[in-house]
């Protein structure tokens, strides 16, 4: 079955970069997404990179692919107070009903 | 900007209660769905929606729930007799359609649910 897996907290400085881990157990997982949740808020999506792509980049986000380890990182560059937040990693496999398999989430606090 | 709205946000109900939760999808989306989190943990998919059916439902998604599109614009979750164990944020999502090879699930802002 599916399993997704984040570690559950990250603290930066801002302006340092940040890097977010997921490890992920399907296989066969078409899309894996980056999803933001701020407080009293709901899951926004920040970016997704299709499983036959190794990286993706998009601004200050760079999504990194490890097929063989199943391994997917995102990295924040200039990383601001407004990042703070809990970041899901998310997977889905295509099909009709597409659901998404979510981790845990890190919650990534930035301090001045 | 379109975007998924859930009522209400907050809910605390009594142990063995019904409640309903209810979302507005974004206008002209197809695909529906329900997500919790119980607190600390991660979210889980329960059930997807489309064409009037269920399309796929998790093992959480037992009898004591069920969802529906009563007026082509709500689509609710019904808790039959909730228990302790319901107590959770549910996300309403919703998605445009399969046409395209990638296509994003929008989430409201969750409700939480309380049981007590």
């Amino acid at each position: 079955g599916e399993d997704v897996e984040q570690s559950l907290f990250l603290s930066v400085r801002e302006g340092d970069s940040s890097v977010i881990n997921c490890t992920y157990t399907d296989s066969s997982s078409t899309y894996l997404y980056w999803y933001k949740q701020e407080p009293g808020a709901g899951l926004q999506l920040l970016t997704y990179i299709f499983s036959n792509m190794d990286m993706k980049q998009d601004q200050r986000l760079t999504v990194l692919l490890n097929k063989k380890d199943k391994h997917l990182s995102l990295r924040i560059a200039d990383t601001q107070t407004g990042d703070s937040a809990i970041y899901f990693c998310a997977e889905s496999i295509r099909s009709t009903a597409s659901k998404l398999t979510f981790g845990t989430g890190t919650r990534l606090q930035v301090t001045l | 900007e379109p975007e998924v709205t859930q009522t209400p946000s907050h809910q605390v109900t009594q142990m063995g209660q019904e409640v309903i939760l209810r979302c507005v999808p974004i206008s002209n989306h197809l695909y529906f769905y329900w997500y919790r989190q119980i607190l600390g943990q991660k979210v889980e998919f329960l059930v997807s929606f489309y064409n009037n059916e269920i399309s796929e439902k998790s093992e959480i998604f037992d009898d004591q729930f069920s969802v529906e599109r009563p007026d082509g614009s709500n689509f609710t979750l019904k808790i039959r007799s909730t228990k302790l164990e319901d107590s959770a944020m549910y996300f309403c999502a919703s998605r445009a359609s399969t046409e395209s090879s990638y296509n994003e699930q929008f989430f409201g802002p969750g409700t939480r649910l309380t049981v007590l």
